[in-house]
């Protein structure tokens, strides 16, 4: 199974803040990967698919970009409504997911 | 708008079973992949089960391979997974997803059900 490994496992940030999630894969999946958005007793949420295509009714605040190994799910203004857990998974082959990252206010 | 509901969790001893149903609604699942995806309790994510608009095609978790069936009936609109054969490590929250670009993305999910494996 390919392994999917997110860091950072968690991290603080202010409203206003860019930030960056990363991604990598344990071999190479091309562009099959998703982010997820989970908010506490809540199903998770597409946000981007194919490694850079923005769900419809995703704000443009977030984007994704990578392909082969290496992602990164960036949120450029954070809102307060964006502080979640975020989990990348990829489908290239049975689909895995990453150990998830939660984004905590600072 | 599209709506998934599941339905049919609940507390099951091990070695039982139990069939865990998705309804939908402003949706037509003949159309889509569909899929299911648990989480155990505090833990990460893990994609259980997918299965074709022509229920020609199923692939599974090798963790629930031979004893967890997907199927779906796309005239009542629904998706099912008859689980058997639990164990403690099956508790978990279990959700149904669509399948609108890709097999296993996830793009509509339902609220979840909760399966729980205990004596």
């Amino acid at each position: 199974a390919i392994r999917m490994t997110q860091s950072p496992s968690s991290f603080s940030a202010s409203t206003g803040d860019r930030v960056a999630i990363t991604c990598r894969a344990s071999q190479g999946i091309s562009s099959y990967l998703a982010w997820y958005q989970q908010k506490p007793g809540k199903a998770p949420k597409l946000l981007i698919y194919a490694a850079s295509t923005l769900q419809s009714g995703v704000p443009s605040r977030f984007s994704g970009s990578g392909s082969g190994t290496d992602f990164t799910l960036t949120i450029s203004c954070l809102q307060s409504e964006d502080f979640a857990t975020y989990y990348c998974q990829q489908y290239y082959n049975y689909p895995t997911f990453g150990q998830g990252t939660r984004l905590e206010i600072k | 708008q599209v709506q998934l509901v599941e339905s049919g969790g609940g507390l099951v001893k091990p070695g039982g079973s139990l069939r865990l149903s998705c309804g939908a609604s402003g949706l037509n699942v003949r159309e889509y992949f569909m899929s299911w995806i648990r989480q155990a309790p505090g833990k990460g994510l893990e994609w259980v089960s997918y299965i074709s608009s022509s229920s020609s095609y199923t692939n599974y978790a090798d963790s629930v391979k031979g004893r967890f069936t997907i199927s779906r009936d796309n005239a009542k609109n629904s998706v099912y997974l008859q689980m058997n054969s639990l164990r403690a490590e099956d508790t978990a929250v279990y959700y149904c997803a669509s399948g609108q670009y890709d097999p296993a993305v996830g793009d509509y999910w339902g609220q979840g059900t909760l399966v729980t494996v205990s004596s």
